[in-house]
């Protein structure tokens, strides 16, 4: 029943270790996107996909690389995760423009 | 460049007082606006939205109108409660729906 769903809820690893967070929706969404919300509740955009194609790519460290299976998943890995990495992070999805987008309940990382 | 800029939190009301959260954006085109609200632990929600000038968004008492001329969102409930604590994010996604762009949050505590 939940449209957009991650996993996992909750994350905790030693740095040097590489990690993936899940994400799937059942909206039959077009656009699906990555966001890190840091200590502060500052959300930023790190990737937007639409139809699996990735539209949007902010600075981000080439450590972390999505990849989007088909449309209703985008998959998020990270690469040697270090302290700076620990967040909450969200995905969500859009079926576009000025409709909103449904978030996930985000994926919180704790780097130690 | 795409911006929102919302008042800065925490904000303490007591219940059934009136509430007003201030939002302003700059943004090229024609943005949709947006503002989700985050329960403590969870993800974040859709609360409403407008998607042209002039338009009102409204849900669970809380109303907010696009403004174009002053450029702002703002978010009004004339009597809040204790269970409306969360934190409350201003939002535009421009005209190509490729991403969406968050104020800061606003951190409102409703006591009793």
């Amino acid at each position: 029943d939940t449209a957009v769903s991650q996993t996992p809820k909750y994350l905790v690893t030693q740095m040097g270790n590489d990690k993936s967070i899940k994400c799937e929706q059942n909206l039959g969404h077009d656009t699906m996107y990555w966001y890190k919300q840091d200590s502060k509740k500052f959300l930023k955009i790190m990737f937007s996909y639409n139809n699996k194609e990735l539209i949007i790519n902010e600075t981000v460290p080439n450590r972390f690389s999505p990849k989007s299976p088909d449309k209703a998943h985008l998959n998020l890995h990270i690469n040697s995760l270090e302290l700076g990495d620990s967040a909450v992070y969200f995905c969500a999805s859009s079926p576009g423009t000025g409709m909103g987008g449904d978030f996930g309940s985000g994926t919180r990382l704790t780097v130690v | 460049g795409n911006s929102v800029t919302q008042m800065e939190g925490p904000v303490t009301l007591s219940e059934e007082a009136f509430l007003t959260i201030n939002c302003t954006y700059t943004a090229t085109g024609y943005p949709s606006l947006f503002w989700y609200v985050q329960y403590p632990g969870e993800g974040l929600q859709l609360l409403l939205k407008a998607t042209k000038a002039d338009d009102k968004g409204s849900n669970k008492g809380f109303e907010a109108t696009y403004r174009k001329e002053t450029t702002s969102f703002h978010l009004e409930k004339g009597s809040v409660q204790v269970s409306d604590s969360a934190v409350y994010f201003c939002a535009l996604s421009d005209s190509t729906g490729n991403q969406f762009y968050f104020g800061t949050g606003t951190s409102l505590t409703v006591i009793p």
